[in-house]
């Protein structure tokens, strides 16, 4: 079975200061992998993802992620955040299969950008 | 576009008693999902649907029952509520059921059960 890994409950980083939220993976074959926001009392958001293709993947926001088979590793960053950008951001994987496949999360990360 | 409702917004319901979120889409989507939303534990899948007429068990569908009449509706029905449903809820939609596409989420349901 498919499972994500955020290894870090909490990212603090200064504004204007490169930011990276870590995730990591395990699926069978070769992985679908999604990045999704949280702003309080809100719903989920759809940041970006990754289905084939170049290992740089760029989304929303000015957010991208890294796509890493050998570490099975999906890390999303950010060159220079901001005070905005703080919320919760949740990892998600599902296999290439056919059929259906649910979508794993992980169970998020939050990010906290201080001015 | 509205994309998803849900309603109602919050609820705090009498253990025992029946409830019913409601969700509405308006994108179209044949896939629609019920997730809730734990501290510490992510979001877990408790149904879905991957058309209209047709649903399937996620992973935490104990307690839980959904329909879906129609492409825009996906309902989920907690017959009797336990202490333990207290969370929130989101419904989400995608084009198809798994495949690439991303899902889209409503802005959820924050349910306490006393």
């Amino acid at each position: 079975a498919q499972s994500v890994a955020q290894p870090e409950d909490q990212v603090n980083v200064a504004e204007g200061n490169p930011l990276t939220v870590k995730c990591t993976y395990s699926v069978s074959g070769n992985p679908y992998l999604f990045w999704y926001v949280q702003y309080p009392n809100r719903g989920l958001q759809f940041l970006l993802k990754y289905i084939t293709g170049d290992n740089l993947v760029k989304g929303s926001y000015g957010f991208e992620a890294e796509f890493n088979k050998s570490q099975t590793s999906f890390h999303l960053k950010k060159p220079s955040a901001l005070v905005s950008d703080s919320a919760l951001y949740f990892c998600a994987v599902r296999p290439q299969n056919t059929g259906f496949q649910k979508l794993v999360f992980g169970t998020g990360t939050r990010l906290l950008v201080s001015p | 576009t509205a994309g998803i409702t849900q309603a109602p917004t919050s609820q705090i319901l009498a253990a025992g008693r029946s409830m019913t979120l409601r969700c509405t889409q308006d994108m179209r989507h044949n896939a629609m999902y019920w997730y809730r939303q734990d501290l510490g534990l992510g979001l877990r899948l408790i149904h879905y649907s991957n058309t209209a007429g047709t649903t399937g068990k996620g992973e935490v569908p104990d307690g839980y029952s959904v329909s879906r009449a129609n492409t825009d509706d996906f309902p989920l029905t907690l017959a009797s509520a336990v202490p333990s449903q207290t969370s929130v809820y989101f419904c989400a939609s995608s084009v198809e059921a798994g495949g690439r596409g991303e899902q889209f989420f409503g802005p959820g349901t924050r349910l306490t059960v006393l």
